[in-house]
């Protein structure tokens, strides 16, 4: 199984300002996923991460708002640009091999925007 | 489009009873079926999967689930409920191997001692 690192934990940010989120996987994966959950609810896919190329982002998010790299196998970053206090919630990475493999996920940031 | 429901937005046990949390899965295709489960300020955690073969599988921590064609289910079971087993479940399904999961909305899982 991989273990996901993700950081901050937690960040109580200002409107207007931007956070970058840092997803580090100890083993090479093939996928690479953003998600954002409200506390006690579900996942909504934000976008997956392609190494070496553009992410690709779901019905909804775009770009400008939540820019995305993934430079290598094993690490990738989401920014939440020009924040407002509906951007609040809690952002998670996830990753996993191909075929028909489980996902693992990290811990989560939660984001608190004032 | 694929997509999972679980009916049931809680579940409430007697520590020690037998444990049932609820999810069917909408028709198309052979699927990949996930259940996770997430503790408080955490991220979600694996429990079992079904790919193919036995209907009946193991997952950890005692889980097991069993995938029902017909009635396009695979609802999650434990015979004796702990306390420890209070969080949110997630089931989720996949359609292909290089394609995306889609989870359902989750049920609040609650042994009482």
């Amino acid at each position: 199984s991989a273990v996901i690192s993700q950081k901050p934990s937690r960040d109580i940010c200002q409107r207007g300002t931007s956070l970058t989120i840092q997803c580090q996987v100890d083993s090479q994966v093939t996928m690479m996923f953003w998600y954002r959950q409200q506390p006690g609810q579900s996942l909504t896919l934000i976008a997956t991460a392609n190494q070496g190329s553009e992410a690709t982002y779901e019905s909804g998010f775009v770009i400008d708002k939540f820019p995305i790299s993934r430079p290598n196998l094993t690490f990738s970053t989401l920014t939440v640009s020009n924040m407002s206090p509906e951007d609040s919630s809690i952002y998670l990475c996830s990753s996993r091999t191909g075929g028909n493999t489980e996902a693992f996920f990290g811990q989560g940031t939660r984001l608190t925007v004032v | 489009a694929q997509s999972v429901a679980q009916p049931e937005d809680q579940v409430n046990v007697a520590e020690g009873n037998p444990l049932t949390v609820k999810c069917t899965y909408s028709v198309s295709g052979n699927p990949y079926l996930f259940w996770y489960v997430q503790y408080p300020n955490r991220g979600l955690q694996f429990l079992l999967k079904y790919i193919t073969g036995d209907n009946l599988v193991k997952g950890s921590y005692g889980f097991e689930a069993e995938f029902n064609k017909s009635q396009t289910s695979f609802h999650l079971k434990k015979p004796s409920a702990l306390v420890s087993d209070s969080a949110l479940y997630f089931c989720a399904v996949r359609y292909t191997n290089a394609g995306k999961s889609t989870f359902g909305d989750g049920t609040t899982l609650t042994v009482k001692p």
